[in-house]
């Protein structure tokens, strides 16, 4: 069946680091892919998504691309902040189920 | 509502009760979706509904684990005969339609507990 690996926490940086969150995804067809967050004591959002291959997509600083040939999904930023500190689950959608990730623990420290 | 709804926020129950959980879609979204999330784990699918229909029931846990949708809006989790194991916070989320790649808005969970 359809799955999604991504790596394991909890990832620690420092403020203004770079981020790489690693996802790959197992799947029949051609899923959406998508990023979630859960801050803190508040509930899961979508962060952002795509829908093809070779799609980016890009909120709060966060970019992902759709990677077919490598059946990929990372999530990057260019510079953490301490308010990034946030549990964040890859996820997709194929036969009208959401599949997701077993989640990443971000910790920014300042 | 502006976003998705669940009820109670928190529920400790004893072992061996029965509880009822309650989700209230955004209105207009008729795909509709169940989750458990254990402490410090992911999110473990349950069931999904398009419209009043549930397609897939493959991820309930046991025979215990029951829901249902009506009038293409509310929905409820019932577990019966609660066990310890049971205890998590029960995700619902809701999207347009079922299998599009607009992504599922999320309620904040209900926190069961059982003693």
């Amino acid at each position: 069946g359809n799955s999604v690996t991504q790596m394991e926490g909890p990832v620690t940086l420092s403020e203004e680091a770079f981020l790489t969150i690693n996802c790959t995804y197992t799947a029949t067809g051609y899923p959406s892919l998508f990023w979630y967050v859960q801050y803190p004591g508040e509930g899961l959002q979508l962060l952002l998504k795509a829908t093809k291959a070779d799609d980016k997509g890009s909120n709060k600083g966060f970019e992902a691309t759709y990677r077919k040939e490598t059946t990929s999904f990372h999530l990057e930023k260019g510079s953490v902040q301490v308010s990034d500190s946030a549990v964040y689950f890859c996820a997709l959608t194929e036969d009208d189920k959401i599949i997701f990730g077993k989640g990443t623990r971000l910790h920014i420290l300042p | 509502g502006a976003g998705v709804s669940q009820s109670p926020s928190n529920k400790v129950t004893e072992k061996g009760k029965d509880v009822e959980l309650r989700c209230d879609p955004i209105s207009g979204h008729t795909a509709l979706y169940w989750y458990r999330q254990r402490l410090g784990q992911g999110l473990e699918f349950l069931i999904y509904f398009q419209g009043n229909s549930a397609p897939d029931k493959s991820g309930l846990p046991s025979d215990r684990f029951s829901a249902e949708r009506t009038g293409e809006s509310v929905s409820t989790l019932t577990i019966q005969r609660t066990q310890q194991e049971d205890s998590a916070v029960y995700l619902c989320a809701s999207s347009l339609a079922a299998g599009t790649g607009v992504g599922a808005f999320f309620g904040q969970g209900t926190r069961l507990t059982v003693v």
